[in-house]
């Protein structure tokens, strides 16, 4: 199976920051990587799909980067409703595998 | 609007069966691959199977091969996920979510929208 390894596990930051994380495989998934965030006892929502595609609907403060077994997502300025837990998820092999989550708290 | 609703999760024996169901609206059904995932409360996701638009490609993760029998009904718009001889790991919330291309795993395809879930809790 394909590890998923996101950091940082937890980051604290506040409106009009900008925010990166990191998503690692344990192989080379380019181009099929997605990013999802999931609100507080929410279904996850579909940001960025194939690494840097954005999902129609979402804001464009939100981007995405990265190939083989690197990539990042980019918040450029933060908004108070961007909170939530944000997985990363390659579909290239399967099965299909999930980071293990962002957890993203605005000061 | 879009829309997935999944219904039929609750308290089951270790050992037991569970249905559950998802229902599809605002979308043409039937020309969707679509997907289970679960999520144990505060812990990560993880993809349970998934099931080609036609029905005839069907794939599951390792831990519920042999257990979990994924089907449709693209005349009612549903979709189903029978879990048999259930265990304490099982217990998550299941979440059904449509995703674009072929049903393969390795196909590359995304996963939108998703519905709100349905706890399944598998306890004595």
């Amino acid at each position: 199976d394909i590890q998923m390894t996101q950091s940082p596990s937890s980051l604290s930051a506040s409106v009009g920051d900008r925010v990166t994380i990191t998503c690692r495989a344990s192989q080379s998934v380019t181009p099929y990587l997605n990013w999802y965030v999931q609100r507080s006892g929410k279904a996850p929502k579909l940001l960025i799909y194939a690494a840097s595609s954005l999902q129609r609907g979402v804001p464009s403060r939100f981007s995405g980067s990265g190939s083989g077994t690197e990539f990042t997502l980019s918040i450029s300025s933060l908004q108070p409703e961007d909170f939530g837990t944000y997985y990363c998820q390659q579909s290239f092999s399967s099965p299909i595998t999930f980071g293990q989550g962002t957890r993203l708290e605005i000061k | 609007e879009e829309q997935l609703v999944e219904s039929g999760g609750g308290l089951v024996k270790p050992g037991g069966s569970l249905r559950l169901s998802c229902a599809a609206s605002g979308f043409t059904f039937s020309t969707y691959s679509m997907n289970w995932f679960r999520q144990v409360p505060g812990k990560g996701l993880e993809w349970v199977s998934s099931i080609s638009n036609s029905g005839t490609s069907i794939y599951y993760a390792d831990s519920v091969k042999g257990r979990f029998t994924v089907s449709r009904d693209n005349a009612g718009n549903s979709l189903y996920l029978q879990m048999n001889s259930l265990r304490a790991e099982d217990t998550a919330v299941y979440y059904c979510a449509r995703s674009p291309g072929l049903a393969a795993p390795d196909n590359g395809n995304c996963f939108d929208p998703w519905g709100q879930g349905t706890l399944v809790t598998v306890s004595s």
